[in-house]
């Protein structure tokens, strides 16, 4: 089984931008979590969907959303970004309760 | 908020040493699961532990879930090179948005 991609693998940005990061996860799996990771915050959850309906999310500025499609692949868009957005953007798919993280998307914010 | 926080941050080891890493929550956990992300690369599952005293093994790898399901530990007996990388509790709520919180990681290197 194909594991779960991520595009693109890196991105620059400037500020004030907005950027959509896409996630497509294992087949089969429905839900999809969103996740920040910096060397500051660590991993820090922003969102989590599944059917297409967002089932959780974190604590994060309305800047940060995000959408399901029906064939489950996933996108966050982030408007309006700031130099504190730099970091790598990691979704996870699932079925159960085991988490399969995806390489990520490297966002750097200039 | 709701924090895990995990200790140490940093550990280094002769190979061939043990290592032990302790996550501890604010509050009572649903279950919790442990991550290794190694350098350059993604969190990948090792397990979950969600009864209460819990302790389950793989290999030279020890997790335990404490009693009270507001802390855990990850012991390596025996480190290899290969053990090298960051290890990530993560721990689910017991109520709200049942999201899972990632504690701090503690990052590990391993010296041949």
């Amino acid at each position: 089984k194909a594991g779960v991609t991520q595009t693109p693998r890196y991105l620059i940005k400037t500020r004030g931008q907005q950027v959509t990061l896409s996630c497509s996860p294992i087949s089969g799996h429905r839900s999809v979590s969103w996740y920040q990771q910096t060397p500051g915050q660590g991993l820090q959850f922003l969102f989590e969907y599944f059917s297409e309906t967002q089932r959780n999310k974190g604590n994060f500025p309305g800047r940060f959303s995000g959408r399901q499609f029906s064939n489950s692949r996933s996108e966050m868009n982030v408007s309006t970004l700031e130099l504190g957005d730099s970091a790598l953007y990691l979704c996870a798919s699932s079925v159960g309760y085991e988490q399969y993280f995806g390489p990520g998307t490297r966002l750097t914010v200039t | 908020g709701q924090q895990v926080m995990q200790i140490p941050q940093y550990q280094h080891v002769q190979e061939g040493e043990d290592f032990t890493t302790y996550c501890n929550s604010s509050t009572t956990l649903s279950n919790i699961q442990w991550y290794k992300q190694r350098p350059g690369g993604h969190p990948v599952f090792l397990i979950q532990l969600v009864k209460s005293g819990e302790v389950k093994k793989q290999k030279r790898l020890t997790f335990q879930f404490g009693e009270a399901k507001k802390n855990s530990s990850l012991h390596i007996t025996a480190t290899q090179t290969t053990d090298v990388g960051t290890y990530f509790c993560a721990g689910q709520t017991t109520s709200g948005t049942y999201k899972y919180i990632f504690g701090t990681g503690t990052r590990l290197k391993v010296l041949a």
